[in-house]
């Protein structure tokens, strides 16, 4: 079964400083992954995706994540963080198969400090 | 649409109340899916459409939770007798097919409160 797993269910930084979001995952074939972001009382927005192409995907508004297959991780990164950053981010798995149902992380609520 | 459209934005409602949610999704997408996103519970699949069919039912919780949709577009999302713990997000999205690489589109969600 696929499943994901966020390490943090919180991260704080400080503006202009960079930001690193732990996801790993767990599946029997080569999955498709996902991050998703929410702004508060905006609906889920998609950051970036991977699907077996190149392994460092590259997403909107300066974020990227690297696909590691030995050490089953997906984690989302940007260089320096900006206030707008501020928001929750899902890790997501999609099942795959004639679903496409994805699986979502619990969530990891970013704070970016002044 | 040039996005997925959800309404009621918020509902409030008494307990053992039926409420309806609907979700009109981006034109052209084949595939439709509701979830369910609640404090403590992070985000849950309820139901999937492909077409006018709904293959995987598997996370609605209760009988007292139906969903259909017509003519491959707008589904609606019924809830019967409802509950306290129903109270919640409830978020559609779409996608152009079920294919795994497909991106789905959010809607903003309809936001329950049972009291």
């Amino acid at each position: 079964a696929q499943s994901v797993t966020q390490l943090d269910s919180h991260v704080s930084v400080s503006e202009g400083t960079p930001v690193l979001l732990r996801c790993n995952y767990s599946s029997s074939y080569s999955p498709s992954l996902f991050w998703y972001v929410q702004h508060p009382n905006k609906g889920l927005q998609l950051l970036l995706k991977y699907t077996s192409a190149a392994t460092l995907v590259k997403g909107i508004n300066g974020f990227e994540a690297e696909f590691k297959k030995s050490e089953t991780s997906f984690h989302l990164t940007k260089p320096s963080a900006h206030m707008s950053d501020a928001a929750e981010y899902f890790c997501v798995v999609s099942k795959g198969g004639a679903t496409n149902k994805l699986i979502f992380g619990t969530g990891t609520l970013l704070a970016v400090q002044p | 649409g040039a996005g997925v459209s959800q309404s009621p934005s918020n509902k409030v409602t008494e307990k053992g109340k039926d409420v309806e949610l609907r979700c009109d999704p981006i034109s052209g997408h084949t595939a439709l899916y509701w979830y369910r996103q609640s404090l403590g519970q992070g985000l849950e699949f309820l139901i999937y459409f492909q077409g006018n069919s709904a293959p995987d039912k598997s996370g609605l919780p209760s009988d007292r939770f139906s969903a259909e949709r017509t003519g491959g577009s707008v589904s609606t999302l019924t809830i019967q007798r409802t509950q306290q713990e129903d109270s919640a997000v409830y978020l559609c999205a779409s996608s152009l097919t079920v294919s795994g690489a497909n991106v789905l589109t959010f809607g903003a969600g309809s936001r329950l409160t049972v009291l």
